[in-house]
């Protein structure tokens, strides 16, 4: 079937915009995660889902950014007046709610000008 | 746990050489250890993992070694090859999860490159 599916690939925006980034888990799938990697660095957690909620919102680097889940399906980050220090791939990885495997995306590469 | 230190950040071995990559962890309660590897400009993908009731799991030539004493566990490769080059990613379960899905702590991952 279907993997987990990210849009867009590649977002190159200017310092100041606000963007949104998304993530298509793979069906079924009711626990979505949100991950950063910068470059030549780990996974960094950011937030996760479970269905529509997310319990655990500390990983957010600021209030800049936030996310949604609508339907425990899709997902939406948003980061708000991006930073130069905001680049990065934006990966999100889902699984089933009470498994331990997470299946990742292929990320979408964010640049900030 | 929520601290995953993973050593080396370079690792480079000849091909038909062993591998091994570390990883310390600093919750005592934490018990599921994945390793992920990622091939350049591609997505993470688990090749094995390990949980705390057991000490060592084998796929192929693949393997993994836990200690719970000293909180640290390991991949081993065997017989490598070229196409075992890429980052390899540890991780641990994070501290003060809440929920009941699987929120995972990873290390800062080791480049590998098997040179043939």
């Amino acid at each position: 079937g279907a993997g987990v599916s990210q849009s867009p690939s590649n977002k190159v925006t200017e310092k100041g915009k606000d963007v949104e980034l998304r993530c298509d888990p793979i069906s079924g799938h009711t626990a979505l995660y949100w991950y950063r990697q910068s470059l030549g660095q780990g996974l960094e957690f950011l937030i996760y889902f479970q269905g529509n909620s997310a319990p655990d919102k500390s990983g957010l680097p600021s209030d800049r950014f936030s996310a949604e889940r609508t339907g425990g399906s899709v997902s939406t980050l948003t980061i708000q007046r991006t930073q130069q220090e905001d680049s990065a791939v934006y990966l999100c990885a889902s699984s089933w709610g009470g498994s331990d495997t997470q299946y990742f995306g292929p990320g979408t590469r964010l640049t900030v000008l | 746990g929520e601290n995953v230190e993973q050593h080396p950040s370079t690792l480079s071995v000849q091909e038909g050489d062993s591998a091994v990559i570390k990883c310390t962890y600093s919750d005592s309660a934490s018990n599921y250890f994945p390793w992920y590897k990622q091939e350049l400009g591609k997505r993470p993908q688990l090749i094995i993992d390990i949980r705390s009731n057991v000490g060592e799991k084998k796929d192929q030539r693949i393997a993994v070694t836990l200690n719970k004493t000293a909180k640290h566990f390991s991949l081993h490769i065997t017989e490598t090859q070229p196409e075992d080059s890429a980052v390899y990613f540890c991780a641990a379960p994070r501290e003060r999860t809440s929920g009941s899905a699987r929120q995972l702590t990873f290390g800062s991952g080791t480049q590998l490159t098997v040179l043939p």
